[in-house]
């Protein structure tokens, strides 16, 4: 089992609808969690992060944390074309502290 | 601040040759990793830096791979000999971390192409 796993996608979701990325992590005394969105050719940027069970919301993104299903996701909403993107999901296992584990990632394309 | 620097940008060699590549991490920063990403293995941690001290090495995929930082604004990642499962694209990052906190602030990288 990875350590930290991601749905492979690819994801298509129509312009203005939700979209919905899921990570799943093996380490269950991980602290820190991330959403990092590359775009084709560009390095990873972060767009969230979060430590506390419960959501978090920046502007339409909504990062979603369950420490007890050891589950995170990010959920994008009124979906844009320039949203279309590889999203990577990083968490910082209790093993390893001070770096992150990453996902394969998930590539969201946004159709018009 | 210009952000995590990388250098060169594009790299083209022949197999067996030496390859170095370099990073400049954000001022202020304690951490630095070197990841490789390929579309097979997605992105791995090579090595990751803490203080200018190697903490952890494990994802160094062989003894031809060796990575430096002999001050707070430097460091190298070296490949010899290069082979072509080598080319990639290598990326550098920086975080200044806290203890919880490790946002990671990754360069432009360096696509590496090994014929």
């Amino acid at each position: 089992q990875k350590e930290v796993e991601q749905n492979s996608g690819p994801l298509s979701v129509p312009e203005g609808a939700i979209a919905s990325l899921n990570c799943t992590y093996s380490d269950r005394g991980s602290q820190s969690f991330f959403w990092y969105r590359q775009y084709s050719g560009k390095s990873p940027e972060l767009i969230m992060f979060i430590y506390s069970n419960g959501d978090k919301e920046d502007g339409r993104f909504t990062a979603q944390l369950n420490k007890a299903s050891q589950y995170v996701s990010l959920l994008i909403r009124d979906s844009q074309p320039s949203d279309s993107a590889t999203y990577l999901c990083a968490v910082n296992l209790r093993t390893n502290a001070g770096k992150s584990t990453f996902g394969d990632g998930t590539t969201l394309t946004v159709k018009p | 601040d210009a952000g995590v620097i990388q250098s060169p940008r594009h790299e083209v060699t022949e197999m067996g040759q030496e390859v170095t590549l370099r990073c400049k991490p954000i001022s202020g920063h304690n951490s630095l990793f070197w990841y490789r990403q390929t579309m097979m293995r997605g992105l791995e941690l090579l090595i990751y830096f803490n203080n200018n001290v190697p903490i952890d090495d494990s994802g160094m995929p062989e003894d031809r791979f060796s990575a430096k930082m002999p001050n707070a604004s430097f460091s190298t990642l070296k490949i010899q000999p290069s082979e072509p499962r080598d080319s990639a694209v290598y990326f550098c990052a920086s975080s200044l971390y806290t203890g919880k906190n490790t946002e990671a602030f990754f360069g432009q990288g360096t696509r590496l192409t090994v014929v």
